[in-house]
């Protein structure tokens, strides 16, 4: 089992759609919770981060993080066709700060 | 100019033949990392390094050896490249003494093996 689940879609949305990308993880002692967002033929750059449950909203991105069910959440409102691009769910292991990424789900947002 | 820079941006390469990727950084961070990106599969870590002295396996090492030459270069090499070795490679950069949450990337390396 991987330990960190995303679908890899990809999603099309038009202009304007709350969009819902999600992440399950197998591994408890995750602490931090992240966003990462990369536009084609780019690195990853991070959008959001999270410190155990609860919602952190930035302008039209909302994080949500369910530690009980293991889930991630990120909501998008009023979605714009430059919000398209890859978004990578992330997870860390405070005290070893290793990384663990989603597979990463493909975001087009139609004018 | 980018915090952390890779070279080179493309490359295509024989079976069998040596390549070195290369990444630098002047963000001052202590940890670095190699990962590949593939279609469906994310980000995948190869080598991690936490100081000069530190080199650690990923979940994807065998194929890969790695060079700490100094806080600020990690180099990822491949021995005898292959063609399941073609991939999109990114170096990554993290800083421990601040507590910061955040990988840094590079813009990648496009590696093709024929």
């Amino acid at each position: 089992q991987k330990e960190v689940e995303q679908d890899p879609g990809p999603l099309s949305v038009p202009e304007g759609a709350i969009v819902s990308l999600n992440c399950t993880y197998s591994n408890s002692a995750f602490q931090y919770f992240m966003w990462y967002r990369q536009y084609s033929r780019k690195g990853p750059e991070l959008l959001m981060y999270t410190y155990s449950s609860g919602n952190k909203e930035d302008g039209r991105f909302t994080a949500q993080v369910d530690k009980s069910s293991k889930y991630i959440s990120l909501f998008i409102r009023d979605s714009q066709p430059s919000d398209s691009a890859t978004y990578l769910c992330a997870m860390l292991l405070y005290n070893f700060n290793k990384f663990y990424f989603g597979s990463g789900t493909k975001l087009n947002v139609k004018p | 100019d980018a915090d952390v820079t890779q070279t080179p941006r493309n490359r295509i390469t024989k079976t069998g033949k040596r390549i070195m990727l290369e990444c630098s950084q002047t963000k001052g961070h202590d940890r670095m990392y190699w990962y590949r990106q593939d279609p469906g599969l994310g980000l995948r870590l190869i080598y991690y390094s936490f100081d000069v002295k530190d080199i650690n396996k990923g979940e994807i090492s065998d194929g890969y050896s790695v060079s700490r030459q100094a806080q600020a270069k990690f180099s990822l090499s491949l021995e005898s490249a292959i063609p399941n070795q073609t991939a999109l490679y990114f170096c990554a950069t993290s800083d421990s003494g601040t507590g910061v949450t955040e990988a840094f990337f590079g813009q990648g390396t496009r590696l093709t093996v024929v």
